[in-house]
């Protein structure tokens, strides 16, 4: 596609619920990643792929988080019994290789609302 | 260890007038700079970055930022601000292995 994508754009979800975030990168991106931005906290990084694999998961929060990606494309972060801190916005970025050093294209985000 | 700093999370100038939002990093590497902004309900857009090709960086939209070793400061400038400036910018500091980003300055432009 022209740009990435992210679904959905809105979610509501009551705590304790499973809410699963997808992203669709850059067609050719090799390299894709997730951030959570909440409200005055800026980006707080969470994991990269390089293809399906993701050599470090240390940025997730917790074991509540978990992240995958199949076929070199879409990713899905999921959330497991969600809590009211887990509110933020999501969002998702690819690039044509993993080096932190190269511009990151980001998608509009996804907003998680936990009640 | 690496950190980035943005002073102020709030800045307001008028229409016309300079911009100027400031960032303070720290890097124990040869740092690799950058700022984006992210206008509301959109993903964040790359408008400069800094790989140590040159000190004074020109990024879209008419804004550049001066990388200062001596002070390990990379301020965003722009000489005039437009109403179209207004949204959140954030400045981000990268090694070889993670990127970290600022907690972002949300730029007001008063009419």
């Amino acid at each position: 596609g022209a740009g990435v994508s992210q679904s959905p754009s809105n979610k509501v979800t009551e705590k304790g619920k499973d809410v699963e975030l997808r992203c669709d990168p850059i067609s050719g991106h090799t390299a894709l990643y997730w951030y959570r931005q909440s409200l005055g906290q800026g980006l707080e990084f969470l994991i990269y792929f390089q293809g399906n694999s993701a050599p470090d998961k240390s940025g997730l929060p917790s074991d509540r988080f978990s992240a995958e990606r199949t076929g070199g494309s879409v990713s899905t972060l999921t959330i497991q019994r969600t809590q009211q801190e887990d509110s933020a916005v999501y969002l998702c970025a690819s690039s044509p290789g993993v080096l932190f050093t190269i511009e990151q294209f980001f998608g509009p985000g996804t907003r998680l609302t936990v009640l | 260890a690496q950190s980035v700093t943005q002073l102020g999370s709030h800045v307001s100038v008028s229409e016309g007038a300079l911009v100027l939002l400031r960032c303070n990093y720290s890097s124990s590497v040869p740092p690799y700079l950058f700022w984006y902004v992210q206008y509301p309900n959109q993903g964040l857009q790359l408008l400069l970055k800094y790989t140590s090709a040159a000190t004074l960086v020109k990024g879209i939209n008419g804004f550049e930022a001066e990388f200062k070793k001596s002070e390990t400061s990379f301020h965003l400038t722009k000489p005039s601000a437009h109403m179209s400036d207004a949204a959140e910018y954030f400045c981000a500091v990268s090694g070889v292995d993670k990127i970290i980003f600022g907690k972002g300055t949300r730029l007001h432009i008063l009419p």
